[in-house]
């Protein structure tokens, strides 16, 4: 799986959008961009995902680089509740099957009030 | 979002002893889960994979013998720290993924944490 950077922190302003970076530049074509967030001392939870077009659910936006080679989070209206590391991780997605997730360092996110 | 839950949320043990942590897919049935392990300030380390019915794959530098993995149903997945030592204190996660709901998507457990005396 290819790796991903992102920066190790990041403060944001509660109300405002938080846009969290992800660089990816040895992404394979077949390799999808997963977001997943975890706050202190709970298991990961699923942000978004997507291939290669911007997708928007309920809690975020994820905005893909037409090369692919970046990403960002956005998290449009953040609250002291979205204060968790993010990780940004590429993987293979099987259909009927699901490939293993290697987490980074991820972004240790700061809403402040 | 799929359920997943892990059983015991918190455990402390003697040092010698063996724990085992249960993984379970509430709501859908797994195909694949996963295994992790994160320290104090740490991300996550996938520890192994495990497939039902078959034998887990363990990362490089995971003892199989200490770290017994048993997959045994499609919601359930086991594993035991065997011969638990304090440096095995640590935080456990588990992961499923929802093969039958074609998504990619997985989900993770609330974690389990280790406390070896």
């Amino acid at each position: 799986d290819a790796k991903t950077t992102q920066p190790p922190s990041m403060d944001c302003a509660e109300g405002r959008a938080a846009n969290l970076p992800c660089n990816h530049s040895t992404i394979s074509g077949n390799e999808y961009v997963y977001w997943y967030r975890q706050i202190h001392s709970q298991g990961p939870q699923y942000i978004i995902h997507g291939l290669k077009n911007n997708e928007t659910n309920e809690m975020a936006s994820l905005i893909i680089t037409e090369d692919r080679k970046s990403s960002t989070l956005i998290l449009p209206h953040a609250t002291l509740r979205d204060t968790a590391v993010y990780y940004c991780i590429v993987r293979v997605r099987f259909s009927g099957n699901t490939g293993k997730l290697i987490f980074g360092q991820g972004t240790t996110l700061q809403v402040k009030p | 979002g799929a359920v997943v839950s892990q059983h015991p949320s918190r455990v402390i043990c003697k040092s010698g002893t063996s724990v085992k942590i249960e993984c379970r897919s509430l709501d859908f049935q797994a195909t694949t889960m996963f295994w992790y392990r994160q320290f104090p300030k740490q991300s996550l380390m996938l520890m192994a994979t495990s497939n039902e019915g078959s034998k887990a794959t363990y990362e490089q530098g995971v003892e199989k013998d200490k770290f017994l993995i048993n997959h045994a149903s499609l919601t359930l997945s086991t594993l035991t720290v065997t011969s638990a030592h304090p440096e095995d204190s640590s935080f456990y996660i588990c992961s499923a993924g929802a093969g039958t709901m074609n998504t990619g998507e997985l989900f993770f457990g609330e974690g389990s944490r280790l406390t070896v005396l």
